[in-house]
């Protein structure tokens, strides 16, 4: 199985808003509404900021937004701060009852 | 407040076989949630390994499912990782998590392991 596709890198000013594309296919974005983000500041373990493509869990700001139309989810955060540098993770589950990784998006807020 | 903790031998020969296992606190591994292990190689991303549930039932990373071995202790409230014939490629931070649905909403700390020879 092959990773989801991100782009590398994407960077905003503070109190822009910024979107992170998840590219897959059928067999996993496409086909199933379970999506999820992480954010991992260096040298700590990944942080779950949306789940089931668009559902915050408890105590994440809601500045973060999920979406997914056809085979590509976004994440937007929205309202830059300098704490949101971080790498961003999307995840889906797949047609093999297995989950698969894109391969991260590293955001530097300017 | 649900806490997990990973524990293993840091160093592993090439060929041998990675045994990690993870210490759930705050929550019952048999609560109903699948518990799940991801690693990560320095500078890269996360790969999903495989996960368990608390009666077994378990299902693994294709790419890795012939190496993979995944257990579960009740009694100990913990689940443990094996890989066997590691080599340098294998080397990465090693995390398990709580998974609901694929969504890991609790990680440990990750574990380095390194296949040295």
């Amino acid at each position: 199985q092959s990773a989801l596709t991100q782009p590398a890198s994407v960077s905003g000013s503070p109190g822009q808003s910024i979107t992170v594309s998840c590219t897959g296919t059928s067999n996993d974005v496409g086909g199933y509404n379970y999506v999820s983000w992480y954010q991992q500041h260096p040298g700590r373990a990944p942080k779950l900021i949306i789940y089931d493509v668009t559902k915050r869990p408890s105590g994440v700001s809601n500045r973060f937004s999920g979406s997914k139309s056809g085979d590509t989810a976004s994440l937007t955060i929205s309202g830059l701060q300098a704490e949101d540098g971080a790498d961003y993770y999307c995840s889906s589950y797949t047609s093999t009852n297995t989950l698969v990784f894109g391969g991260g998006t590293r955001l530097t807020v300017l | 407040q649900v806490q997990l903790q990973e524990s293993g031998p840091g160093l592993v020969k090439p060929s041998q076989t990675l045994s990690l296992t993870c210490t759930v606190s705050g929550d019952s591994i048999s609560s109903g949630y699948f518990w799940s292990w991801i690693r990560q190689p320095a500078g890269k991303g996360l790969e999903f390994i495989g996960r368990i549930y608390f009666t077994g039932n378990s299902n693994s990373n294709p790419s890795l499912k012939s190496r993979v071995t995944l257990s579960i202790d009740t009694s100990k409230n913990q689940f443990s990782l094996k890989l066997s014939s590691v080599t340098a490629a294998d080397t990465a931070v090693y995390f398990c998590a709580r998974d609901d649905w694929y969504a890991f909403d609790y990680w440990g700390q990750g574990a380095l392991v390194t296949v040295y020879s």
